[in-house]
């Protein structure tokens, strides 16, 4: 079965710093890897997304996130933080059918 | 842009009664799922629904869930009889190929 893990479930970083959130996976095939951030009360936002082809992805908001085959890992960058990045993230596997599993999230906050 | 809205945003309900939580999809959306949130955990995985019919469920989804899409724009997930341990958000999502739109969410809170 598939599962993910974020080994991280919090991290505080500087305003302007670079920010980076593990996610490693185990999967049988091919995955579909998924980032999403969720702010406080709100739903889930899509930032980015692997399903083939370059390794390294971009998404909204300045990230960027590298599949690693290698080390079954999809980890999130971005290199300088501005406090309205602070909120819980997420990372994902799809599944054959499109159905998703999720990490237990990485709770980001950031200081001035 | 089109995104896909969920009804109510809060429900309140007594344990035992039963509950509706209502999600429109986007519209040539195909895949269809719910998933939960319980206050300070993942996100899980509830069912899928494709065609008219459910095409994968977790063990969460037991005897007490079922999902109904009964016209061309509404998915339901419908508990039956709500126990505390329903309480969470609950996710509606849809898709085409692959990546899954989410909706806000419907807070569910069991007393």
């Amino acid at each position: 079965a598939q599962s993910v893990t974020q080994p991280d479930i919090h991290i505080t970083v500087s305003e302007g710093a670079s920010l980076e959130l593990r996610c490693n996976y185990s999967y049988g095939a091919t995955p579909y890897l998924f980032w999403y951030v969720q702010s406080p009360g709100q739903g889930l936002q899509l930032l980015l997304k692997y399903f083939s082809g370059d390794t390294l992805v971009q998404g909204i908001k300045g990230f960027e996130a590298e599949f690693k085959r290698s080390q079954s890992s999809f980890n999130l960058r971005k290199p300088s933080v501005h406090w309205s990045d602070a909120a819980e993230y997420f990372c994902a596997v799809g599944e054959d059918d499109y159905k998703l599993s999720f990490g237990a999230g990485t709770t980001v906050t950031v200081r001035a | 842009e089109p995104e896909v809205t969920q009804t109510p945003s809060h429900q309140v309900t007594q344990m035992g009664q039963e509950v509706i939580l209502r999600c429109v999809p986007i519209s040539n959306h195909l895949y269809f799922y719910w998933y939960r949130q319980i206050l300070g955990q993942k996100v899980e995985f509830l069912v899928s629904f494709y065609n008219n019919e459910i095409s994968e469920k977790s063990e969460i989804f037991d005897d007490q869930f079922s999902v109904e899409r009964p016209d061309g724009s509404n998915f339901t997930l419908k508990i039956r009889s709500t126990k505390l341990e329903d309480s969470a958000m609950y996710f509606c999502a849809s898709s085409v190929v692959g990546e899954q739109f989410f909706g806000p969410g419907t807070r569910l809170t069991v007393l």
